[in-house]
């Protein structure tokens, strides 16, 4: 079956900065697709927060940067501010499902 | 500026068909490159592909759903519509409707707001 998998919690104080991984296989991230995240805020829909693995949309902050290696990636906060709290979700294309594959998501909590 | 709504029946019954639109603005799905998905996710639960319809009317399904759902396009009007068959009770979540870009490696760069549908007798 394929999957992403991610913590399904994570947390940080004000200023820290944290990492969010995504874990694949050879069908999905493995193969070479490419990673995306999304930030989902508490009663939202998910907004994109960086797409082909380390492209931030405009009006992203850079304290947020993504990377990819191997079956594996990766979303790093820095300087983690209380908005932040929020849920994470990678994404990728998968050739098992000839379609796209969210993980399961990410926590973040701010203490 | 990009923008998309779905709309449908917020309830219904199990065994029946659950029909959403979703109406989009600021593109045209007669453009080469551009698609449409529809994503669901049920209460505290993760996202979940359901569905995408590309420019030029290619058709992707999630498989375990293959066999109840057909995602349409009516590019004079705007929108796209999902139908999905057979609504069970584990059905019951939001459903989100999102433009994409590109032919694998496309992501969901905007959403709809989301409608919750929810299945019950």
């Amino acid at each position: 079956q394929s999957v992403l998998t991610q913590r399904p919690s994570m947390s940080g104080a004000p200023g820290q900065r944290v990492t969010i991984s995504c874990t694949g296989s050879s069908s999905n991230i493995g193969a070479g697709y490419d990673v995306h995240w999304y930030q989902q805020l508490p009663g939202t829909a998910p907004k994109l927060l960086m797409y082909g693995n380390s492209n931030r949309p405009s009006g992203v902050p850079d304290r947020f940067s993504g990377s990819k290696s191997g079956t594996s990636a990766s979303l790093a906060i820095t300087g983690l501010q209380a908005e932040d709290e929020a849920d994470y979700y990678c994404q990728s294309y998968d050739s098992g499902l000839s379609g796209s594959i969210f993980g399961e998501g990410t926590k973040l909590t701010v203490l | 500026q990009i923008t998309l709504k779905e709309s449908g029946p917020t309830l219904v019954k199990p065994t029946q068909t659950l029909t959403l639109t979703c109406t989009f603005s600021g593109f045209s799905l007669s453009t080469s490159g551009m698609s449409v998905g529809w994503i669901r996710q049920p209460p505290g639960k993760a996202l979940e592909w359901l569905a995408l319809i590309y420019w030029n009317d290619d058709k992707r399904y999630r498989p375990s759903l293959k066999n109840r759902l057909t995602i349409t396009k009516d590019s004079s009007k705007n929108q796209v519509v999902l139908t999905m068959t057979d609504m069970d009770p584990v059905d019951t979540a939001t459903y989100y409707c999102a433009h994409s870009l590109g032919l694998r490696n496309y992501y969901f760069d905007y959403w709809g707001q989301g409608t919750l549908v929810t299945v019950s007798s």
